[in-house]
């Protein structure tokens, strides 16, 4: 099966404009997942979402937001970009059924902002 | 506030020996207990999971206890290899969903 793929994976914006980044699932995987990860606070959970329901979210402003499509690919944007958004942006991948809660990531965008 | 804990200091072992990571939390009731390995660049891997019923987990050369009492997981590697260098993360999740709240990690270094 392929793995979770992520898009872009490197991507250089300006303060105040907006990104959309893309995430493909593993194949028959109905959760989607996203995480901030930057040296300072590490891993921190963004949103979860399954059957395109925003199932749960983290402690983060309204400039970041999500989606997930029919198939199951999501897409996660940030609007006025600050220069603390600079990060790795990962999203992870999951089953969703019976009792695995095992998380696949994907190699992650490299967001920087300048 | 939830606290997880990892060791921040870098852990240095020789080949073969068995290395310990620990891993603490606070304010926190988990229904499980997940950790991951994740080398430079690359997005974390899954490695095992515990559930809070669950004392001691194991697969090949890893083991992970768990201990709601103490609010404590520990993550053995036995018989270590230049090869299992890398960070290793643990996460904490609940029932509702896959929301992971993840420790900061700590680097493992394992020298031949």
């Amino acid at each position: 099966k392929a793995g979770v793929t992520q898009t872009p994976r490197y991507l250089i914006k300006t303060r105040g404009q907006q990104v959309t980044l893309s995430c493909s699932p593993i194949s028959g995987h109905r959760s989607v997942s996203w995480y901030q990860q930057t040296p300072g606070q590490g891993l921190q959970f963004l949103f979860e979402y399954f059957s395109e329901t925003q199932r749960n979210k983290g402690n983060f402003p309204g400039r970041f937001s999500g989606r997930q499509f029919s198939n199951s690919r999501s897409e996660m944007n940030v609007s006025t970009l600050e220069l603390g958004d600079s990060a790795l942006y990962l999203c992870a991948s999951s089953f969703a059924g019976g009792s695995s809660y095992e998380q696949y990531f994907g190699p992650g965008t490299r967001l920087t902002v300048t | 506030s939830q606290k997880i804990e990892q060791n921040s200091e870098a852990l240095n072992i020789q080949e073969g020996k068995t290395a310990t990571l620990t891993c603490n939390y606070t304010n926190y009731s988990p229904a499980y207990l997940q950790w991951y390995r994740q080398d430079p660049g690359r997005g974390p891997v899954f490695l095992l999971l515990i559930r809070e019923n669950e004392k001691e987990k194991r697969k090949e050369r890893l083991k992970v206890t768990f201990d709601t009492t103490l609010k404590q997981s520990l993550f053995h590697i036995t018989a270590s290899q230049p090869a299992d260098s890398a960070t290793y993360l643990c996460a904490l999740g609940g029932n509702s969903g896959y929301a992971l709240n993840f420790g900061k990690g700590t680097s493992l270094l394992v020298t031949p």
